[in-house]
């Protein structure tokens, strides 16, 4: 299957710094990929939809200025949580879309973040 | 987007067939259905599509109705290696909005 994969597995900042997370569409290119945040015991949320090229869609809710998302190549996206704080501390998890046809989403293995 | 909803848990022994049923009845024409396992501290893992009737592959079987209201995926002989999160999800805009998803246990 299509792999996936993200970068850092974990990082530890402190309040007010900010943070990049790296994913990547190892062997496929991926035009739309994906961005969840997980809290514990939680499902994952729908942050937003990385297009390559192009703006993010957000969801609502999710502000666009504290998690700048960028599609630069098709097989990467990165997404900076900017002046972290306690509370963004969370399992932030990308995915990327193969295929036109039909929805096959394939997921990275997650970042944790603690913001200390 | 059409919503799911499944067990929020399930309990099975080794050596047994565990079948999770997910209700969808809202499902769109072009709406095609997708389950993932997710153990802690990782990413979903991606287990078996469909669109109407059957499909297996090597890990599981998914049986869809005429319908398509609902879908059952059927993981034969589970192992203790299965407990984890499974997530049914419906859609072919992109976007995937996960349900809480069934915690299935499995016990020796």
């Amino acid at each position: 299957g299509a792999v996936v994969s993200q970068h850092p597995s974990r990082v530890i900042c402190k309040s007010g710094t900010s943070v990049k997370i790296e994913c990547r569409s190892l062997d496929f290119q991926a035009t739309t990929m994906f961005w969840y945040r997980q809290f514990p015991k939680q499902s994952l949320m729908l942050m937003a939809t990385s297009n390559e090229g192009s703006k993010a869609t957000y969801e609502q809710g999710v502000e666009k200025d504290k998690f700048l998302i960028n599609h630069a190549s098709l097989t990467l996206s990165t997404l900076t949580v900017t002046s972290a704080h306690p509370e963004d501390s969370s399992f932030y998890i990308c995915s990327a879309r193969v295929g036109r046809d039909q929805e096959t989403q394939y997921f990275g293995p997650g970042t944790r973040l603690l913001v200390l | 987007l059409a919503k799911t909803t499944q067990p929020i848990s399930m309990d099975s022994y080794e050596g047994q067939e565990v079948n999770i049923t997910c209700s969808h009845n809202n499902i769109a024409t072009n709406d095609y259905i997708t389950w993932y396992q997710q153990f802690p501290s990782q990413g979903p893992r991606f287990i078996i599509q469909g669109y109407k009737t059957k499909v297996t592959n090597e890990v599981a079987s998914l049986f869809i109705p005429a319908d398509r209201k609902s879908s059952t995926l059927s993981l034969p002989r589970v192992s203790l290696s299965d407990t984890a999160v499974y997530y049914c999800l419906v859609g072919d805009t992109g976007k995937l909005i996960f349900g809480q998803g069934t915690t299935l246990q499995v016990k020796p």
